[in-house]
């Protein structure tokens, strides 16, 4: 059974570029959330969608930064301009209805901005 | 912010060793979970409790939710070297509702290595 599918696993790009960060649910999980990791900070919900609609996006630390999910199956991350303080590891994770407080996480993508 | 404490932040034992950590809130907990991140993966989840006194097992792993719903403990018995990683403690905290539902708070981690 696969687990949550994030690409790229790694991201390097310079400041002022838009970064794209792709996520697959677990088939059948109808809620969808996306997390940063930075050793300051640990982990920090961003944003999370319902049946591919945004539910909660306060966790965007700014306009720079939007998600996007056009199916059940397909999730974006776009940073547009990047910056070297995003420099993190961003997570998805899914879930399903019945126990939305259960999260299953993929891999991550390590994003560094230069 | 709803605030997790998780202790210890970092622990430092030998192979076959038992190894017991807790996390601690202000605020009651509906559910607890535990997950463990090796480097460069992401969290995977090891244990999921539901109800307060609940005593879970999975392996050499045991979990408990604590009884005022506002701790819980995560005990790893004979510890290996594949133990090596951080485990997170983490919550929906138990007001969460709304736009919360299904918002987990995350405790800050406690870093694990096993020498062998």
């Amino acid at each position: 059974d696969a687990g949550v599918i994030q690409s790229p696993r790694h991201e390097v790009t310079e400041m002022g570029q838009e970064v794209t960060l792709r996520c697959k649910p677990i088939s059948g999980h109808d809620y969808l959330f996306w997390y940063r990791q930075t050793m300051m900070r640990g982990l920090e919900l961003l944003i999370y969608f319902n049946n591919n609609v945004p539910i909660d996006d306060s966790g965007m630390p700014e306009d720079r930064f939007s998600a996007k999910m056009p199916n059940a199956s397909f999730s974006t991350l776009k940073i547009q301009p990047s910056e070297p303080r995003d420099s993190a590891v961003y997570f998805c994770a899914s879930s399903t209805t019945t126990r939305t407080d259960t999260q299953y996480f993929g891999p991550g993508t390590r994003l560094t901005v230069l | 912010g709803q605030q997790l404490n998780q202790s210890p932040q970092s622990m430092f034992i030998q192979e076959g060793e038992d190894v017991s950590m807790n996390c601690t809130s202000s605020s009651i907990f509906n559910t607890w979970l535990w997950y463990k991140q090796d480097p460069g993966e992401g969290p995977v989840l090891l244990i999921a409790l539901y109800k307060a006194g609940e005593l879970t097992s999975n392996g050499r792993l045991t979990a408990q939710f604590g009884i005022t719903r506002k701790d819980s403990f995560l005990n790893i018995s004979a510890s290996i070297p594949s133990d090596v990683g951080i485990y997170f403690c983490a919550g929906p905290p138990g007001n969460a509702g709304g736009t919360s539902y299904g918002k987990l708070t995350f405790g800050q981690g406690t870093i694990l290595t096993v020498h062998p």
